[in-house]
């Protein structure tokens, strides 16, 4: 079975602070490892990484795929209060009876303190 | 316009009832799902779909049944709901099965 396990639960930081999310999966057949943000509502994209992009950056964001390690970081450089929400680390199956699925860890809640 | 969209946002109904809450995405994309978020914000899958065709069906009570009249719909209809049902339920459709996901709003479903 599909596994994704992120840590820490939780993380408690002041503005300016950088952190760095951890995520480390299992998965039978690898075809992509999400980042997704979430705050009151849905879940918002952040990255897709692939076995064709290991890493992604977007302005003070950036994450890297480890597939030899199985693991992949996001990172938050100068942190703000609007970047406190829960983050979430998928990891989707390429095949078997698995196909298509998305596998979510049990996120990390980010609270960022002025 | 709105990507993903689900109806209703929040639904308070008693047990025994029967619910359904439907989805709709003008993405154009071929795959759809149903999640299920619990109160500790772990997101697990229930179903996916792939061009209107079943291709994940976890290990969900048979109350749950979801409908797919077309590739951009679909739907979720619990039967005889119980306390346990109580969640937020999303939708989300991708491009390809297994790659980035967009997902609806959620439908926050309370079971007294």
């Amino acid at each position: 079975e599909d596994k994704v396990v992120q840590s820490p639960l939780s993380l408690v930081v002041h503005e300016g602070d950088t952190v760095t999310l951890n995520c480390s999966y299992e998965v039978t057949n690898f075809r992509s490892l999400l980042w997704y943000k979430q705050e009151k509502k849905a879940p918002t994209f952040l990255f897709m990484l692939t076995s064709s992009g290991i890493e992604k950056k977007s302005g003070r964001l950036s994450s890297i795929l480890d597939k030899k390690e199985l693991f992949s970081i996001l990172n938050i450089t100068a942190t703000q209060t609007g970047d406190s929400a829960v983050y979430l680390c998928a990891v989707g199956n390429a095949g078997g009876t698995s196909y298509g699925k998305l596998t979510f860890g049990q996120g990390t809640i980010l609270t960022v303190h002025p | 316009d709105t990507a993903v969209s689900q109806t209703p946002k929040y639904l308070v109904t008693q047990m025994g009832n029967d619910k359904s809450i439907k989805c709709e995405q003008n993405l154009g994309h071929d795959t759809m799902y149903w999640y299920k978020q619990d109160s500790k914000k772990f997101l697990k899958i229930m179903f996916s779909y792939n061009n209107k065709e079943l291709i994940i069906n976890e290990t969900v009570p048979n109350r749950f049944s979801p409908k797919s009249p077309d590739k951009a719909h679909l739907n979720l209809h619990i039967n005889s709901l119980e306390l346990g049902d109580s969640a937020v339920y999303f939708c989300a459709s991708s491009q390809l099965a297994g790659t980035e996901a967009f997902f609806g709003q959620g439908t926050r479903l309370t079971v007294v």
